[in-house]
């Protein structure tokens, strides 16, 4: 099955920073690339999704990148406010056919210091 | 418009016993999924389904158990409870993730087997 690895597990930047975090996928299959925060004791939420006929995406701070030949995807944000701390969860998918079951990597720690 | 709605929210079960974590969606999603969430280990996939009738195993199926005899509910039994199994749970549903959907995930279930 698909293999999701995340990095970096823990970030810290300060205000008004930019924090990248990157994702590698291991299924050469894998078209659909969401990205979800989960704040601390509260569900995922989705922040932003790509798919694979797409090399960029943005939504106003946020942006996500995709690079199917080297198979790693990366979320950009930019102008960090406190309230972007959080976990940070990148997953991949493949919906061909009834493989449609997603993994996710392991999370990252984003702590925007004021 | 209640979103994916799970229960119970807390459970403390004893090992050897066995229990039944809810999980209803009125969204009419055909795709669901359960995962169940440890520290520094991200969401692992436990078992999904495409539709009513169809489910398959994800990367952590052992000691569970999925049915789906309607849309709308995908329960996730566990047959005999193991310290192992202490985690959070989520639920999660979408429209379609092979059309690039992501999941609405449920609140979540706190379990500890004692």
């Amino acid at each position: 099955g698909e293999n999701v690895e995340q990095h970096p597990s823990t970030l810290s930047v300060q205000e008004g920073d930019s924090a990248v975090i990157k994702c590698t996928y291991s299924d050469s299959a894998s078209n659909y690339f969401p990205w979800y925060k989960q704040e601390l004791g509260k569900r995922p939420q989705l922040i932003i999704d790509i798919r694979s006929n797409v090399g960029e995406k943005k939504d106003q701070r946020i942006a996500v990148t995709l690079n199917k030949t080297a198979k790693h995807f990366s979320l950009h944000i930019t102008e960090t406010q406190p309230e972007d701390s959080a976990v940070y969860f990148c997953a991949a998918s493949n919906g061909l056919g009834n493989n449609n079951d997603m993994r996710f990597g392991a999370g990252t720690r984003l702590t925007v210091k004021p | 418009n209640a979103g994916v709605t799970q229960t119970p929210k807390f459970q403390v079960l004893k090992t050897g016993q066995s229990m039944t974590l809810q999980c209803a969606q009125d969204m009419n999603h055909e795709y669901m999924s359960w995962y169940r969430q440890d520290p520094g280990m991200g969401l692992r996939l436990i078992h999904y389904s495409v539709g009513a009738g169809i489910t398959d195993q994800g990367e952590v199926p052992n000691g569970y158990n999925v049915s789906r005899s309607t849309t709308e509910d995908f329960p996730l039994r566990l047959l005999s409870a193991a310290p192992s199994q202490t985690s959070v749970y989520f639920c999660a549903s979408s429209y379609s993730i092979s059309l690039g959907y992501g999941y609405t995930f449920g609140s979540g279930t706190r379990l500890t087997v004692v």
